[in-house]
């Protein structure tokens, strides 16, 4: 069964910290993307990947940065926690975005306090 | 409003009913896409219908795609209270890098 992995499904973290949210994909699929998701908002994307150590910024990238050293993993990193960014974050690959649908992760819920 | 916004926002039907839902979505599209959320976890792909296809089937499931209109609607057909859950559609747009996921419509099927 293919799937996207999250390393954590729940995280609590100080204001400050500085945060590794880890997915990993076991489907050769090129593209990869994090979201996160709040109530009333839908889901946003952060940012996403097309390849190996590439890396595009989707529509809400402040606070955040990417890792994909290698195809089938990719991380964000909340590089100094706040209270804002405590919401649902949501890994996802795809093979190809005009043709197939996205496989996502089970979500981890961070909570910043 | 959004691209790929669901209506209603919210659904309550028995078990046995059918539950439709509706998304309207502002540019021209690749394909549109219709997934499933239990509660606090990832979603689930369903279906993706593309531009040029009107209507698909998957079970229980039948997604209609009108790009005159730019809408599609999702039926769920005999509902089970296993199908309580959130549905969010999602358009891939013709130009554009990225697949735009709408706020969803929260379904509860009552047993």
């Amino acid at each position: 069964d293919v799937k996207v992995t999250q390393s954590s499904r729940y995280l609590v973290k100080r204001t400050g910290e500085k945060v590794f949210l880890e997915c990993v994909q076991d489907m050769d699929h090129e593209n990869m993307f994090w979201y996160r998701q709040d109530p009333g908002l839908g889901l946003r994307l952060i940012y996403f990947s097309y390849d190996v150590k590439m890396k595009e910024k989707g529509d809400i990238p402040e606070g955040y940065s990417v890792s994909r050293e290698k195809k089938e993993r990719f991380s964000l990193i909340l590089e100094s926690a706040s209270t804002n960014q405590t919401s649902m974050y949501l890994c996802a690959s795809n093979r190809d975005r005009k043709n197939y649908g996205y496989t996502f992760g089970s979500g981890t819920r961070l909570t910043v306090v | 409003s959004q691209q790929g916004e669901e209506d209603p926002q919210a659904l309550s039907i028995q078990e046995g009913e059918n539950a439709t839902m509706n998304c309207s979505y502002k540019t021209s599209i690749n394909n549109l896409q219709w997934y499933r959320q239990n509660s606090g976890r990832g979603l689930v792909h369903l279906i993706l219908i593309r531009s040029n296809e009107r209507e698909k089937h998957s079970g229980r499931l039948r997604v209609t795609l009108d790009t005159s209109k730019k809408s599609s609607s999702l039926l769920i057909t005999a509902s089970r209270a296993a199908d309580t859950a959130s549905y969010f559609c999602a358009t891939d747009s013709t130009g554009g890098f990225k697949t735009i996921f709408g706020a969803g419509t929260r379904l509860f099927v009552k047993a």
